[in-house]
């Protein structure tokens, strides 16, 4: 079936450093990759979405790369600052039709000051 | 405008037992979504609904259902409740249910199963 692998599951920067979290999918027919930011007790927030028919977006500190080729998208956040630490979900559409997600099992990441 | 409210979000139920929760999506958005949250298995699809109608399903025994009322507002329900049944519930919404279009996440349903 359908499968997001999502890496690395922890990650700890210090405060201004960059960080990377990267993901692959298999369905070749997913178009739509959103990435999402879970606090403690809350639900996931969209930070950033990038859609197949590009292959870069940047939304101030955060981009996000899509390589369809390889099936394969990462998020990447520059200085980084402690309110960055959270779970970070990668995600992507299932099929053509509808709005299911199928998820990464997240990303730990933590700032330290 | 407001965001997507779920309730109750807490609930504390036994074994054998059923729960109904309820999710209110952003005014307007015509789509919703249902996702179990568990530490083991993460975040996984339980189904869609689109104008009242189940669109897609995830892979979930019957005992998960579902509905959306012509408000758009949706309930699930799990029946003869399972420990395994434990999870946080999410439910997420979007204007038109497109599949490239983006889905706003409420706080979620806190389900413990005894």
């Amino acid at each position: 079936g359908e499968n997001v692998e999502q890496h690395p599951s922890t990650l700890s920067v210090q405060e201004g450093d960059s960080a990377v979290i990267k993901c692959t999918y298999s369905d070749s027919a997913s178009n739509y990759f959103p990435w999402y930011k879970q606090e403690l007790g809350k639900g996931p927030q969209l930070i950033i979405d990038i859609r197949s028919n590009v292959g870069e977006k940047k939304d101030q500190r955060i981009a996000v790369t899509l390589n369809k080729t390889a099936k394969h998208f990462s998020l990447h956040i520059t200085e980084t600052q402690p309110e960055d630490s959270a779970v970070y979900f990668c995600a992507a559409s299932i099929g053509q039709a509808g709005t299911a997600l199928i998820f990464g099992k997240g990303t730990t990441l933590s700032v330290s000051s | 405008k407001a965001g997507v409210t779920q309730t109750p979000r807490y609930l504390i139920k036994t074994r054998g037992q059923q729960v109904t929760l309820s999710c209110s999506p952003i005014s307007g958005h015509r789509s919703v979504s249902w996702y179990q949250q568990t530490p083991g298995q993460g975040l996984q699809f339980l189904f869609e609904y689109f104008s009242e109608t189940q669109r897609n399903k995830g892979n979930f025994p019957g005992r998960f259902s579902g509905r959306q009322f012509s408000n758009s507002r949706s309930e699930m329900n799990v029946s003869t409740l399972e420990l395994g049944d434990s999870a946080l519930y999410l439910c997420a919404s979007s204007l038109q249910g497109s599949n490239q279009e983006t889905q706003y996440f409420g706080p979620g349903t806190r389900l413990l199963v005894l």
